[in-house]
């Protein structure tokens, strides 16, 4: 039963330009979450999205978007990257979205804006 | 809105001591209470979790945690440490609201095992 996935694992980019970064789900699971964790600190949410729709948002700017597509994986956008981007991005998966539900993490993709 | 505070940034134990690591939260409403750990070069993995019932949770590798509503507290105490426990260790809130289950993580704190 493969687990929470993403890729890649590490990138490097420059101010300005934009990044993707993939996330599939654990199998079973339905939500997908992102967070972002900056060096030293703990992982801050971004948004979720649940059947294909951006669900919950947190304190982050419209250069931060997403998608989730319907073998419910899901992609993180950032556009105009700025230096502050650079962190370990992490994916979550849940059932549901429902707050009981346990959210399995990946293991990050670690972003290096230059 | 919700905060988790970690008083605890870098604990250094030897080996066979016992560890306690707070943590408390701000939210006017009923939360579920979370401790992660992250091993060096691994992934998030969860520890334990409390929803209701007894405050006092177990979870693995002899984990526990318990959860003092007055004080807003959910600390993770461990009775003996082994060096295969250094990492780190995150507490984490989520609002117990319909349709909300995004996570509010501490800062962590770095627990350094020293055999």
């Amino acid at each position: 039963d493969a687990g929470v996935t993403q890729s890649p694992t590490h990138l490097i980019k420059t101010r300005g330009q934009q990044v993707t970064l993939r996330c599939s789900p654990k199998s079973g699971h339905d939500t997908v979450s992102w967070y972002q964790q900056a060096l030293g600190q703990g992982p801050q949410f971004i948004f979720q999205y649940y059947e294909e729709e951006e669900r919950q948002r947190g304190n982050f700017p419209d250069r931060f978007s997403g998608h989730q597509f319907p073998n419910y994986s899901s992609e993180l956008n950032v556009n105009a990257l700025l230096l502050g981007d650079s962190a370990l991005y992490l994916c979550a998966s849940s059932f549901g979205g429902f707050w009981e539900e346990t959210q399995y993490f990946g293991p990050g993709t670690r972003l290096l804006v230059l | 809105a919700q905060s988790v505070s970690q008083h605890n940034h870098h604990v250094i134990l030897s080996e066979a001591a016992s560890l306690e690591l707070g943590c408390n939260y701000s939210y006017g409403g009923t939360v579920n209470l979370f401790w992660y750990v992250q091993y060096p070069g691994q992934h998030l993995q969860l520890l334990l979790k409390y929803f209701s019932g007894d405050p006092l949770v177990k979870g693995i590798k002899g984990f526990e945690a318990e959860f003092i509503k007055s004080k807003f507290s959910f600390n993770l105490r461990k009775p003996s440490v082994q060096w295969s426990d250094t990492a780190e260790y995150f507490c984490a809130v989520n609002a117990r609201e319909a349709g909300a289950n995004n996570l509010f993580f501490g800062t962590g704190t770095r627990l350094t095992v020293i055999p």
